[in-house]
Order: structure tokens, then C-alpha cells, then sequence
């Protein structure tokens, strides 16, 4: 059983680029939360999601990023117009379906800003 | 909002001692604690985790305590070997399906 999948594991961007995301869940898992790590920190939750659905946005800035979870295919986590201070790791965590709490991280997209 | 709190931020023991990390949180609603271990570049691992209905767990030489009633919970390490060295993170959460709060982690160094 393959565990989270997450892609790019490191990406590169100047400053006024678009940094796009992808996490894949493990199977059977039907919720995925994004969390963001700066060096040196802890770990801060951005947004959770289930299929076709935002459930919390509220660690999320309202400006330049969003979040989605088609139906098909990958999570993605989209950065517009990324600034220095969008440096940081970014994981990407999933939970089964159903009553459980339990949450398994992906690897992280390591992202610098130039 | 929830909130935890981590200490202490760095610890340094001897082979083979003990390694005690605590938290507290303060939303009294939160009823799901889990550690994570995170290796330098590497993605937080669960390692432990306890609910609000049990006290105690243990899980070979790792043990986590929970007092509801003080809101702090605590992880325990015996028997530290060098592998043990890395950063945990404390975390709650008040809902299955919600999303965890972290403390601000603890650098553990276990000197051989």
C-alpha cells in the first residue's frame, strides 16, 4: 500500500510565478489537509479537503493560494504570484474515511522563491 | 482557536537515559494527541498518539500521558538511542476528520 504521494519534491520559482502542488492521498483515504512548514518551525495547517469539497480554509491566506481535490486525479495546493516569504516546506496529509483521526504525511514539496 | 505549547524546544541526554517532552493546549474540546517524529528533511512520522478516553499508552520504550483535566499530555523515551535523535511535535485535535494543531517542536540530541 502505497503512503502519500506528493510531487514536485522540490521546486524552484522567481518571484511573480504560479507554484502548483500535487499530493495523492493513500488509498482508500478520502481526506487530505495541506500544512505548512518554515525552516526552523513547526508544522501550520493550511486547508482540509475531502472529494470535490473545501471542509476548513482557515489557515489558508484569502490572497494568491487555493486549494482543490477533484474527483479525479491529485490534490493540488496553487500558489499564484509567489513572494520570498512563500519559501517553505510543504506537506500534504491524509486520513481515512469514516470515525478516525489518524494523519499520514507525505514526503513535502520543498519550495524556494528566488 | 486551539493552541499548543511545547517544551522544552531542545534536549540533549545520554545514551541510554531518559526523554521526557511536554505539551499543553487549551481548548478544552480537543480529545486526540498525537507525536510525530521528524528527521532532518524528512516528513513528520506518527510514532504515538492517544484519545481522550485512555490516560496512559505505551508502545515499546515510548509512553504518552494525558491529564484532561490539566490539558497538558507528555511523551516519554526510555532507553534513548542515537536513531531516537530528531525533532517531535506535539499535536491536538478537537474532531476526527480535523485538523491537527502543532506545538513548536523539540529538538532531541542523544549523545552516544
Amino acid at each position: 500500500n502505497a503512503g502519500v504521494m506528493q510531487n514536485p519534491r522540490h521546486l524552484v520559482r522567481r518571484r511573480g510565478q504560479e507554484a502548483r502542488l500535487r499530493c495523492s492521498p493513500m488509498k482508500g483515504h478520502s481526506h487530505v489537509y495541506w500544512y505548512r512548514q518554515l525552516p526552523e518551525e513547526g508544522l501550520k495547517f493550511m486547508v482540509y479537503l475531502q472529494k470535490e469539497n473545501i471542509i476548513d480554509e482557515s489557515g489558508m491566506p484569502k490572497e494568491r493560494f487555493s486549494a482543490e481535490f477533484p474527483k479525479e486525479g491529485p490534490s493540488i495546493l496553487r500558489i499564484q504570484q509567489v513572494v520570498r516569504g512563500d519559501s517553505a516546506a510543504y506537506f500534504c496529509a491524509s486520513s481515512p474515511q469514516g470515525d478516525y483521526y489518524e494523519q499520514y504525511f507525505g514526503p513535502g514539496t520543498r519550495l524556494t522563491v528566488t | 482557536g486551539e493552541n499548543v505549547e511545547q517544551h522544552p524546544s531542545t534536549l540533549s541526554v545520554q545514551e541510554g537515559d531518559s526523554a521526557v517532552i511536554k505539551c499543553t493546549y487549551s481548548d478544552s474540546a480537543s480529545n486526540y494527541f498525537p507525536w510525530y517524529k521528524q528527521e532532518l528533511g524528512k516528513r513528520p512520522q506518527l510514532i504515538i498518539d492517544i484519545r481522550s478516553n485512555v490516560g496512559e499508552k505505551k508502545d515499546q520504550r515510548i509512553a504518552v500521558t494525558l491529564n484532561k483535566t490539566a490539558k497538558h499530555f507528555s511523551l516519554h523515551i526510555t532507553e534513548t538511542q542515537p536513531e531516537d535523535s530528531a525533532v517531535y511535535f506535539c499535536a491536538a485535535s478537537g474532531n476526527a476528520g480535523n485538523m491537527l494543531t502543532f506545538g513548536g517542536g523539540t529538538r532531541l540530541m542523544v549523545k552516544p
